[in-house]
């Protein structure tokens, strides 16, 4: 099985900061990871697919980028509502894992 | 509008079996690949199961191979995953997800819509 492992496992940041969360897998996996932010609570919403590909409807201060084991998620200036767990999985080959997921806090 | 919507959880006893199903609506429900994804209490998630739009291609997650069964009514609309031999790990919300439209084995395969979860506790 791919192993997937982000980092950091928890921040704290201010409205308007550059945010960045990182996710390594255990082998190449092209480009086939995606990131998706859970509130507590709610189900999982897709942000990015294919590494970069921005899914419709999410801001553009999200964004994907990365290919083979090393993949970022950056936030370009932190929201309010950009608070919750963030989670990368790879879609590479089955079975399909996630990261153990990024806690975001607003300070 | 996609909807999916779970139902079907409770408690059940350790060795028990619970059936859930996920209704789906606002989308051509055959031409996409469904997923079961769960997240046990405070922890992250974890992909369970997987099947084509036609039926045709069915994954599972080591953890419930043998033990859960996923499979789909096309005149419902329905997706659902049959859990025997339940254990007090699988305790988590599960959730129905719908996969990209492309093949599973694409490598562009991702869950784009979401169900609200529901919760499956297995405990004496």
């Amino acid at each position: 099985d791919i192993q997937m492992t982000q980092s950091p496992s928890s921040l704290s940041a201010s409205v308007g900061d550059r945010v960045t969360i990182t996710c390594r897998s255990s082998q190449s996996i092209t480009s086939y990871l995606n990131w998706y932010q859970q509130k507590p609570g709610k189900a999982p919403k897709l942000l990015i697919y294919a590494a970069s590909s921005l899914q419709s409807g999410v801001p553009s201060t999200f964004s994907g980028s990365g290919s083979g084991t090393d993949f970022a998620l950056t936030i370009s200036s932190l929201q309010p509502e950009d608070f919750g767990t963030y989670y990368c999985q790879q879609s590479y080959s089955s079975p399909w894992t996630f990261g153990q997921g990024t806690k975001v806090e607003i300070k | 509008e996609v909807r999916l919507v779970e139902s079907g959880g409770g408690l059940v006893k350790p060795g028990g079996s619970l059936r859930l199903s996920c209704a789906t609506s606002g989308f051509s429900f055959s031409t996409y690949s469904m997923n079961w994804v769960r997240q046990a209490p405070g922890k992250g998630l974890e992909w369970v199961s997987s099947i084509s739009g036609r039926s045709t291609n069915i994954y599972y997650a080591d953890s419930i191979k043998g033990r859960f069964t996923i499979s789909r009514d096309y005149a419902k609309n329905a997706l659902f995953l049959q859990m025997n031999s339940l254990r007090v790990e699988d305790t988590a919300v599960y959730y129905c997800a719908r996969a990209s439209p492309y093949d599973i084995l694409s490598g562009y395969y991702y869950f784009d819509y979401w169900g609200q979860g529901i919760l499956v506790t297995v405990s004496s």
